[in-house]
């Protein structure tokens, strides 16, 4: 089973209109951690967001938000009023276990292309 | 520097030629990473540093493929006798240990390998 889903290989928005990314992710073990990242046309990852496995609330950054439910093993990320500089790829990863494994497992992406 | 940086940014090998991809991460980053990304797919996890003990190299895909860290900062990674399925983006990211975990990984903008 793929580790990390995601189902939307591109979506196009308007520009200003808010956004939703899916993400789903599968793991036995109770702790881990769910990451964005964002790769633009120049290639390099940037990251955007983090939720650990225990925390309480939903992770938020700016104009990022992560909507975790956990029962569902989801961790969809929210941008709100997109602008243009938001087209680019994104990428959903998952580190398994406590701090000492540090290795992230990516998803496929999803392209955004915001529209003006 | 301020960010990593990772040289060459292009790199055109003849099949079986062997080469050499650098990483130079951010100062003071105990944790080194590489990642593969094939056209179209999500980086994979190659191998990671703490300090200049390669502690994980579970996703190098064979024994063509070769990473070192020798005094903890700067990495290179060796691909010998190259295929044309080596061809793909290598990204090198770092981090403050396990602060890695929680803030996220600072990546580099890759080394586009294409093997002819």
């Amino acid at each position: 089973a793929q580790k990390i889903t995601q189902t939307q290989p591109g979506m196009f928005v308007q520009e200003k209109e808010a956004v939703t990314l899916d993400c789903t992710y599968d793991t036995s073990d109770p702790s881990y951690g769910l990451f964005w990242y964002k790769q633009p046309s120049s290639g390099e990852m940037i990251f955007l967001i983090y939720q650990g496995s225990y925390d309480q609330q939903n992770a938020t950054e700016g104009r990022y938000s992560l909507n975790f439910q956990k029962a569902r093993k989801s961790a969809n990320l929210v941008i709100s009023a997109s602008q243009l500089g938001d087209s680019a790829m994104y990428f959903c990863a998952m580190r398994e276990g406590n701090f000492g494994n540090e290795k992230l497992t990516f998803g496929t992406g999803t392209r955004l292309t915001i529209i003006p | 520097g301020a960010g990593v940086s990772q040289s060459p940014r292009y790199k055109v090998a003849k099949r079986g030629q062997d080469v050499a991809l650098r990483c130079d991460p951010i100062s003071g980053h105990v944790s080194l990473f590489w990642y593969q990304q094939a056209l179209g797919q999500g980086p994979e996890f190659l191998t990671y540093f703490q300090n200049e003990a390669q502690l994980d190299k579970s996703g190098l895909p064979s024994d063509r493929f070769f990473a070192e860290r020798p005094e903890g900062s700067v990495s290179t990674l060796k691909i010998q006798r190259t295929q044309q399925e080596d061809s793909a983006v290598y990204l090198c990211a770092s981090s403050l240990a396990s602060e890695g975990g929680v803030y996220g990984y600072t990546f580099g903008s890759g080394t586009r390998l294409t093997v002819v």
